[in-house]
């Protein structure tokens, strides 16, 4: 298993701010996610933080404006650029340790609200 | 493109009722299946998964799931509920995806055990 952390828990932020969320696991793993779950819906994956690579973004999801910084195997930052109401979310970041990306252990989440 | 199909969004139930939640997914391929639980206030945790083998998997809290290939299903079940087991309830598939494995969630089972 693994423990991950997330800073900030929650925030509120003005419109065309950013805001940096990082996530801190308690050992060493390949595979890191980021995900956002929007008011009533599921968990949509954003990218994989790929250690020493740029991040693999899903569709729908550009770098521009949400960079991801990956700079060791024990943690990662998601940044929401340029953030706007539609912004408001819970960003949860996870971790798969075993190979496959199987069985993945998700942290606490950060709520964020935009004004 | 996959996808994971969870029919209930809100289930309330009694104490002592059963239940029976639904999942469907499309993938033609090899999957590993999950149930992931989100508690009020806390993240998620992994429910019960299923990699091969015995199709009738048994997960924490009383709860287990069977994997119907031929449905495309993995239902979700506990023969009797508690009031601590409300929560919502996210079905999620791991597959191999442009030659990487990626979770697709469902869009979660909101349940209410009334006391």
């Amino acid at each position: 298993s693994a423990v991950i952390s997330q800073k900030p828990s929650r925030d509120i932020c003005q419109r065309g701010t950013s805001l940096t969320i990082q996530c801190q696991v308690d050992s060493q793993v390949t595979m890191m996610f980021w995900y956002r779950q929007q008011p009533g819906q599921s968990l949509t994956l954003i990218a994989t933080a790929n250690q020493g690579s740029e991040a693999t973004y899903e569709s729908g999801f550009v770098i521009d404006k949400f960079p991801i910084s990956r700079p060791n195997l024990t943690f990662s930052t998601l940044t929401v650029s340029n953030m706007s109401p539609e912004d408001s979310s819970i960003y949860l970041c996870s971790v798969a340790p075993g190979l496959q990306n199987n069985e993945q252990f998700f942290g606490p989440g950060t709520r964020l609200t935009v004004l | 493109a996959q996808s994971v199909s969870q029919h209930n969004h809100h289930v309330i139930l009694s104490e002592a009722a059963s239940l029976e939640l639904g999942c469907n997914y499309s993938y033609g391929g090899t999957v590993n299946l999950f149930w992931y639980v989100q508690y009020p206030g806390q993240h998620l945790q992994l429910l019960l998964k299923y990699f091969s083998g015995d199709p009738l998997v048994r997960g924490i809290k009383g709860f287990e799931a069977e994997f119907i290939k031929s449905k495309f299903s993995f239902n979700l079940r506990k023969p009797s509920v508690q009031w601590s087991d409300t929560a919502e309830y996210f079905c999620a598939v791991n597959a191999r995806t442009s030659g990487t494995y990626k979770y697709i969630f469902g869009t979660g089972t909101r349940l209410k055990v009334l006391a």
